[in-house]
C-alpha cells in the first residue's frame, strides 16, 4: 500500500544549493507529476510526465528540472536553490491506461523545503 | 485571466448540519471537475469527479453539483462530522486530452460539535 511515495520530508538549503527530490510509485502509473502548494495558494504543476523518457513543463517549471528514466521514478531536481522555491512539494501520478477519462491523481505526503 | 476561485475564509458548521462549499471559475471551458481533501501536513486526496454534461453526483455523504451556465461547481458534505474538518480543494481539467489539472486555493472546513 505505499503508493507515491517522496523523500525527504524536510530539508533546509542555503541559497545557491542544489538538491534533488525523490520520487517513486508502486502502482504502474504512466503519468506522473510535480506540483508545489505555496501558503493560501492552489498547487501548481511544476514538471509532469506521460511516461518514461518522456517530461513537459508545467506552469512554473523555472528553476527545476525533471527526468523519468523508469516508469517507478520522478526525481526533481533544483539547481541553484532560491527563497522563492520555499514551498511545499508534492509528487503524484495517475494512470492514463486504466481511467482514460477520470484521471484520478494520487499524491504522496509532501517535501517541506526551505531556502535559506 | 482564468482564475478559480474558492472562498478562502474557514467555513464553520456544527456537527450534523450540511456543509457547501463553491468552487467558481471564469474563462475556462472544463472538461470535468474534481474535488480534492487535504489535511493539515498531508497530500490532497481525491474524492469525487463530475463530468461537464453531468449535473450532479453522490458519493454516500458528499454531493457534487455542476453548472457550466454559472461556471460553478458546488460541494456538500451532508450530516457532517468533525472528522471531515479539512481543506477542499477543486480541480479543473481543461479537456480529456490533457492531463493537467488546474487546481483552486481550497477553503477550509471546520465542524464543531
Amino acid at each position: 500500500n505505499a503508493g507515491v511515495t517522496q523523500t525527504p520530508k524536510f530539508r533546509i538549503l542555503k541559497i545557491g544549493q542544489s538538491m534533488t527530490l525523490q520520487c517513486t510509485q508502486d502502482m504502474n502509473h504512466n503519468y506522473m507529476y510535480w506540483y508545489r502548494q505555496d501558503p493560501g495558494m492552489g498547487l501548481k504543476l511544476i514538471y509532469y510526465s506521460v511516461g518514461a523518457g518522456i517530461t513537459d513543463k508545467g506552469e512554473v517549471p523555472n528553476g527545476y528540472n525533471v527526468s523519468r528514466s523508469t516508469t517507478e521514478d520522478f526525481p526533481l531536481r533544483l539547481e541553484l536553490a532560491a527563497p522563492s522555491q520555499t514551498s511545499v512539494y508534492f509528487c503524484a501520478s495517475s494512470s492514463q491506461i486504466r481511467d482514460p477519462s477520470g484521471n484520478t491523481i494520487y499524491f504522496g505526503e509532501g517535501s517541506w523545503l526551505t531556502v535559506v | 485571466s482564468q482564475k478559480i476561485e474558492q472562498n478562502s475564509e474557514a467555513l464553520n458548521i456544527q456537527e450534523g448540519k450540511t456543509a457547501t462549499l463553491t468552487c467558481n471559475y471564469t474563462n475556462y471551458s472544463p472538461a470535468y471537475l474534481q474535488w480534492y481533501r487535504q489535511d493539515p501536513g498531508r497530500g490532497p486526496v481525491f474524492l469525487l469527479l463530475i463530468r461537464e454534461n453531468e449535473k450532479e453526483k453522490r458519493k454516500e455523504r458528499l454531493k457534487v453539483t455542476f453548472d457550466t451556465t454559472l461556471k460553478q461547481s458546488l460541494f456538500h458534505i451532508t450530516a457532517s462530522q468533525p472528522a471531515d474538518s479539512a481543506t477542499y480543494l477543486c480541480a479543473l481539467r481543461l479537456s480529456y486530452n490533457t492531463d493537467k489539472l488546474i487546481f483552486g486555493t481550497g477553503t477550509r472546513l471546520q465542524v464543531f460539535p
